[in-house]
């Protein structure tokens, strides 16, 4: 069964800290996505990292696809009580149409 | 506008009941998706059409039945409504690449389903 690990589960900082998500997977993806899930809503798509070894940056969000395409990290520079939400890194399987979701980090910043 | 849009928002039923669930998308994508989104936030994939064909059908009890009348569309009818049921559930879109690979999912805003 391909799983995705997403470590911290939960987390909970101040304002003005950084932090890192890690996701890990012995499964080799053709690309990975990062959500942001806020209650009651959908999932959010936030970056696709596609080629091992990629860094993308949106804003104080930096996303990097490991070398193997097996796993991927998030890290928060300064992160800000708008940063709160359920975070989700989603492979996609090579040659398929299947996404597997990983565990979820739940990230709350405290202003 | 709404990119992919589900009906209703919330639904709270008998256990026993029959239920549907919509779901639209107007991103002229290829492929659609139910997820199960469980209390523990755990979304897991449970069908996927392409163009119309069932192409990822997940073990998933048979009172799950999918149907999508057209590329746009794909609908969740869930008979015998379990206690186990309730969740939210999530309808997904993307399109397909000329390698065949997945674009990125747009998901919707999702259902939440409670069976009494």
């Amino acid at each position: 069964t391909q799983l995705l690990e997403q470590s911290p589960q939960f987390l909970s900082i101040q304002e003005g800290e950084n932090l890192t998500v890690y996701c890990n997977s012995s499964s080799v993806f053709s690309s990975l996505q990062w959500y942001r899930q806020e209650p009651g809503e959908g999932p959010v798509l936030l970056v696709t990292v596609v080629t091992g070894g990629e860094v993308k940056k949106l804003k104080r969000l930096t996303f990097q696809f490991g070398d193997a395409r097996k796993d991927s990290s998030l890290h928060i520079t300064a992160a800000q009580p708008g940063d709160t939400g359920l975070y989700l890194c989603a492979g996609a399987l090579t040659g398929t149409y299947k996404y597997i979701f990983g565990t979820g980090t739940r990230l709350k910043v405290l202003a | 506008d709404t990119a992919v849009s589900q009906t209703p928002k919330y639904l709270v039923t008998q256990m026993g009941n029959d239920k549907s669930i919509k779901c639209e998308q107007n991103l002229g994508h290829d492929t659609m998706y139910w997820y199960k989104q469980d209390s523990k936030k755990f979304l897991k994939i449970m069908f996927s059409y392409n163009n119309k064909e069932l192409i990822i059908n997940e073990t998933v009890p048979n009172r799950f039945s999918p149907k999508s009348p057209d590329k746009a569309h794909l609908n969740l009818h869930i008979n015998s409504l379990e206690l186990g049921d309730s969740a939210v559930y999530f309808c997904a879109s993307s399109s397909t690449r000329a390698s065949g690979l997945q674009e990125t999912q747009y998901f919707g805003p999702g259902t939440r389903l409670l069976v009494l």
